[in-house]
């Protein structure tokens, strides 16, 4: 069964660093892209970008390219998603999700992190 | 403002067969596949239908998908209580070179 486990709920002050992770199991972690969602509190999807941890080839959406870096450690099947720097409008729900290579949607997620970032 | 446009809300009662539209545009869905997700706040979205109209094993039939030109739609018949969720619809966008998503729809069972 493929999973994607997340690490937990965040509570941040603005300035400080942040990174999150994701585990996938139950598939070849490093045949298949991994990437991350951004849903703001009550607003849509939106994705941030995604990695291959097979070559480690990254891609951003030019609305988080500087914003973010994701990386992967394939010897231990952890993706990740970190900010030097947090803004209180970085505060949302950060999800995971795989998809397979080509022109192709998500088709497994996680069930998200929780950033909140206050003063 | 998303890339692809879903009705906010929509409802039904059980039994009842509801449909719910997803516009893009030739970038997205005119040139690529939709997937659709059904998502409980708090939980990891489950795709529901892949490739347009493909269920994954374990999607009840209930659940079906189409696509047109650059619209697609998610229909879902005998609807149940436990349908009651926000559905979001997604495909690839090639300037992008990422997936997009529509704004999500939240269904109410009646």
């Amino acid at each position: 069964e493929v999973q994607l486990v997340q690490s937990g709920a965040e509570v941040k002050k603005p300035g400080e660093s942040l990174k999150i992770s994701c585990e996938g199991s139950g598939y070849t972690f490093s045949t298949y892209w991994i990437g991350w969602v951004r849903q703001k509190p009550g607003k849509g999807l939106e994705w941030m970008g995604s990695t291959y941890p097979g070559d480690f080839d990254t891609r951003y959406s030019p609305s988080f390219e500087g914003q973010v870096t994701i990386s992967a450690e394939k010897s231990i099947n952890m993706a990740y998603l970190q900010w030097s720097s947090l803004k209180a409008s970085d505060t949302a729900m950060y999800y995971c999700a795989r998809r397979e290579s080509g022109n192709y949607p998500f088709d497994h997620w996680g069930e998200g992190t929780l950033v909140t970032v206050s003063s | 403002q998303s890339v692809l446009t879903q009705p906010p809300s929509a409802s039904g009662t059980p039994g009842q067969r509801v449909t719910i539209s997803c516009s893009g545009s030739s970038s997205n869905i005119g040139s690529n596949y939709v997937y659709w997700y059904q998502h409980l706040p708090g939980t990891a979205p489950k795709l529901l239908i892949y490739r347009n109209n493909q269920r994954p094993s374990g999607v009840p039939d209930r659940f079906s998908g189409s696509e047109s030109g650059t619209s697609a739609s998610l229909a879902i018949s005998g609807l149940r209580s436990e349908d009651e969720a926000d559905y979001y619809c997604s495909a690839w966008h090639d300037s992008l070179s990422g997936p997009v998503f529509g704004g999500g729809t939240k269904l109410t069972v009646l």
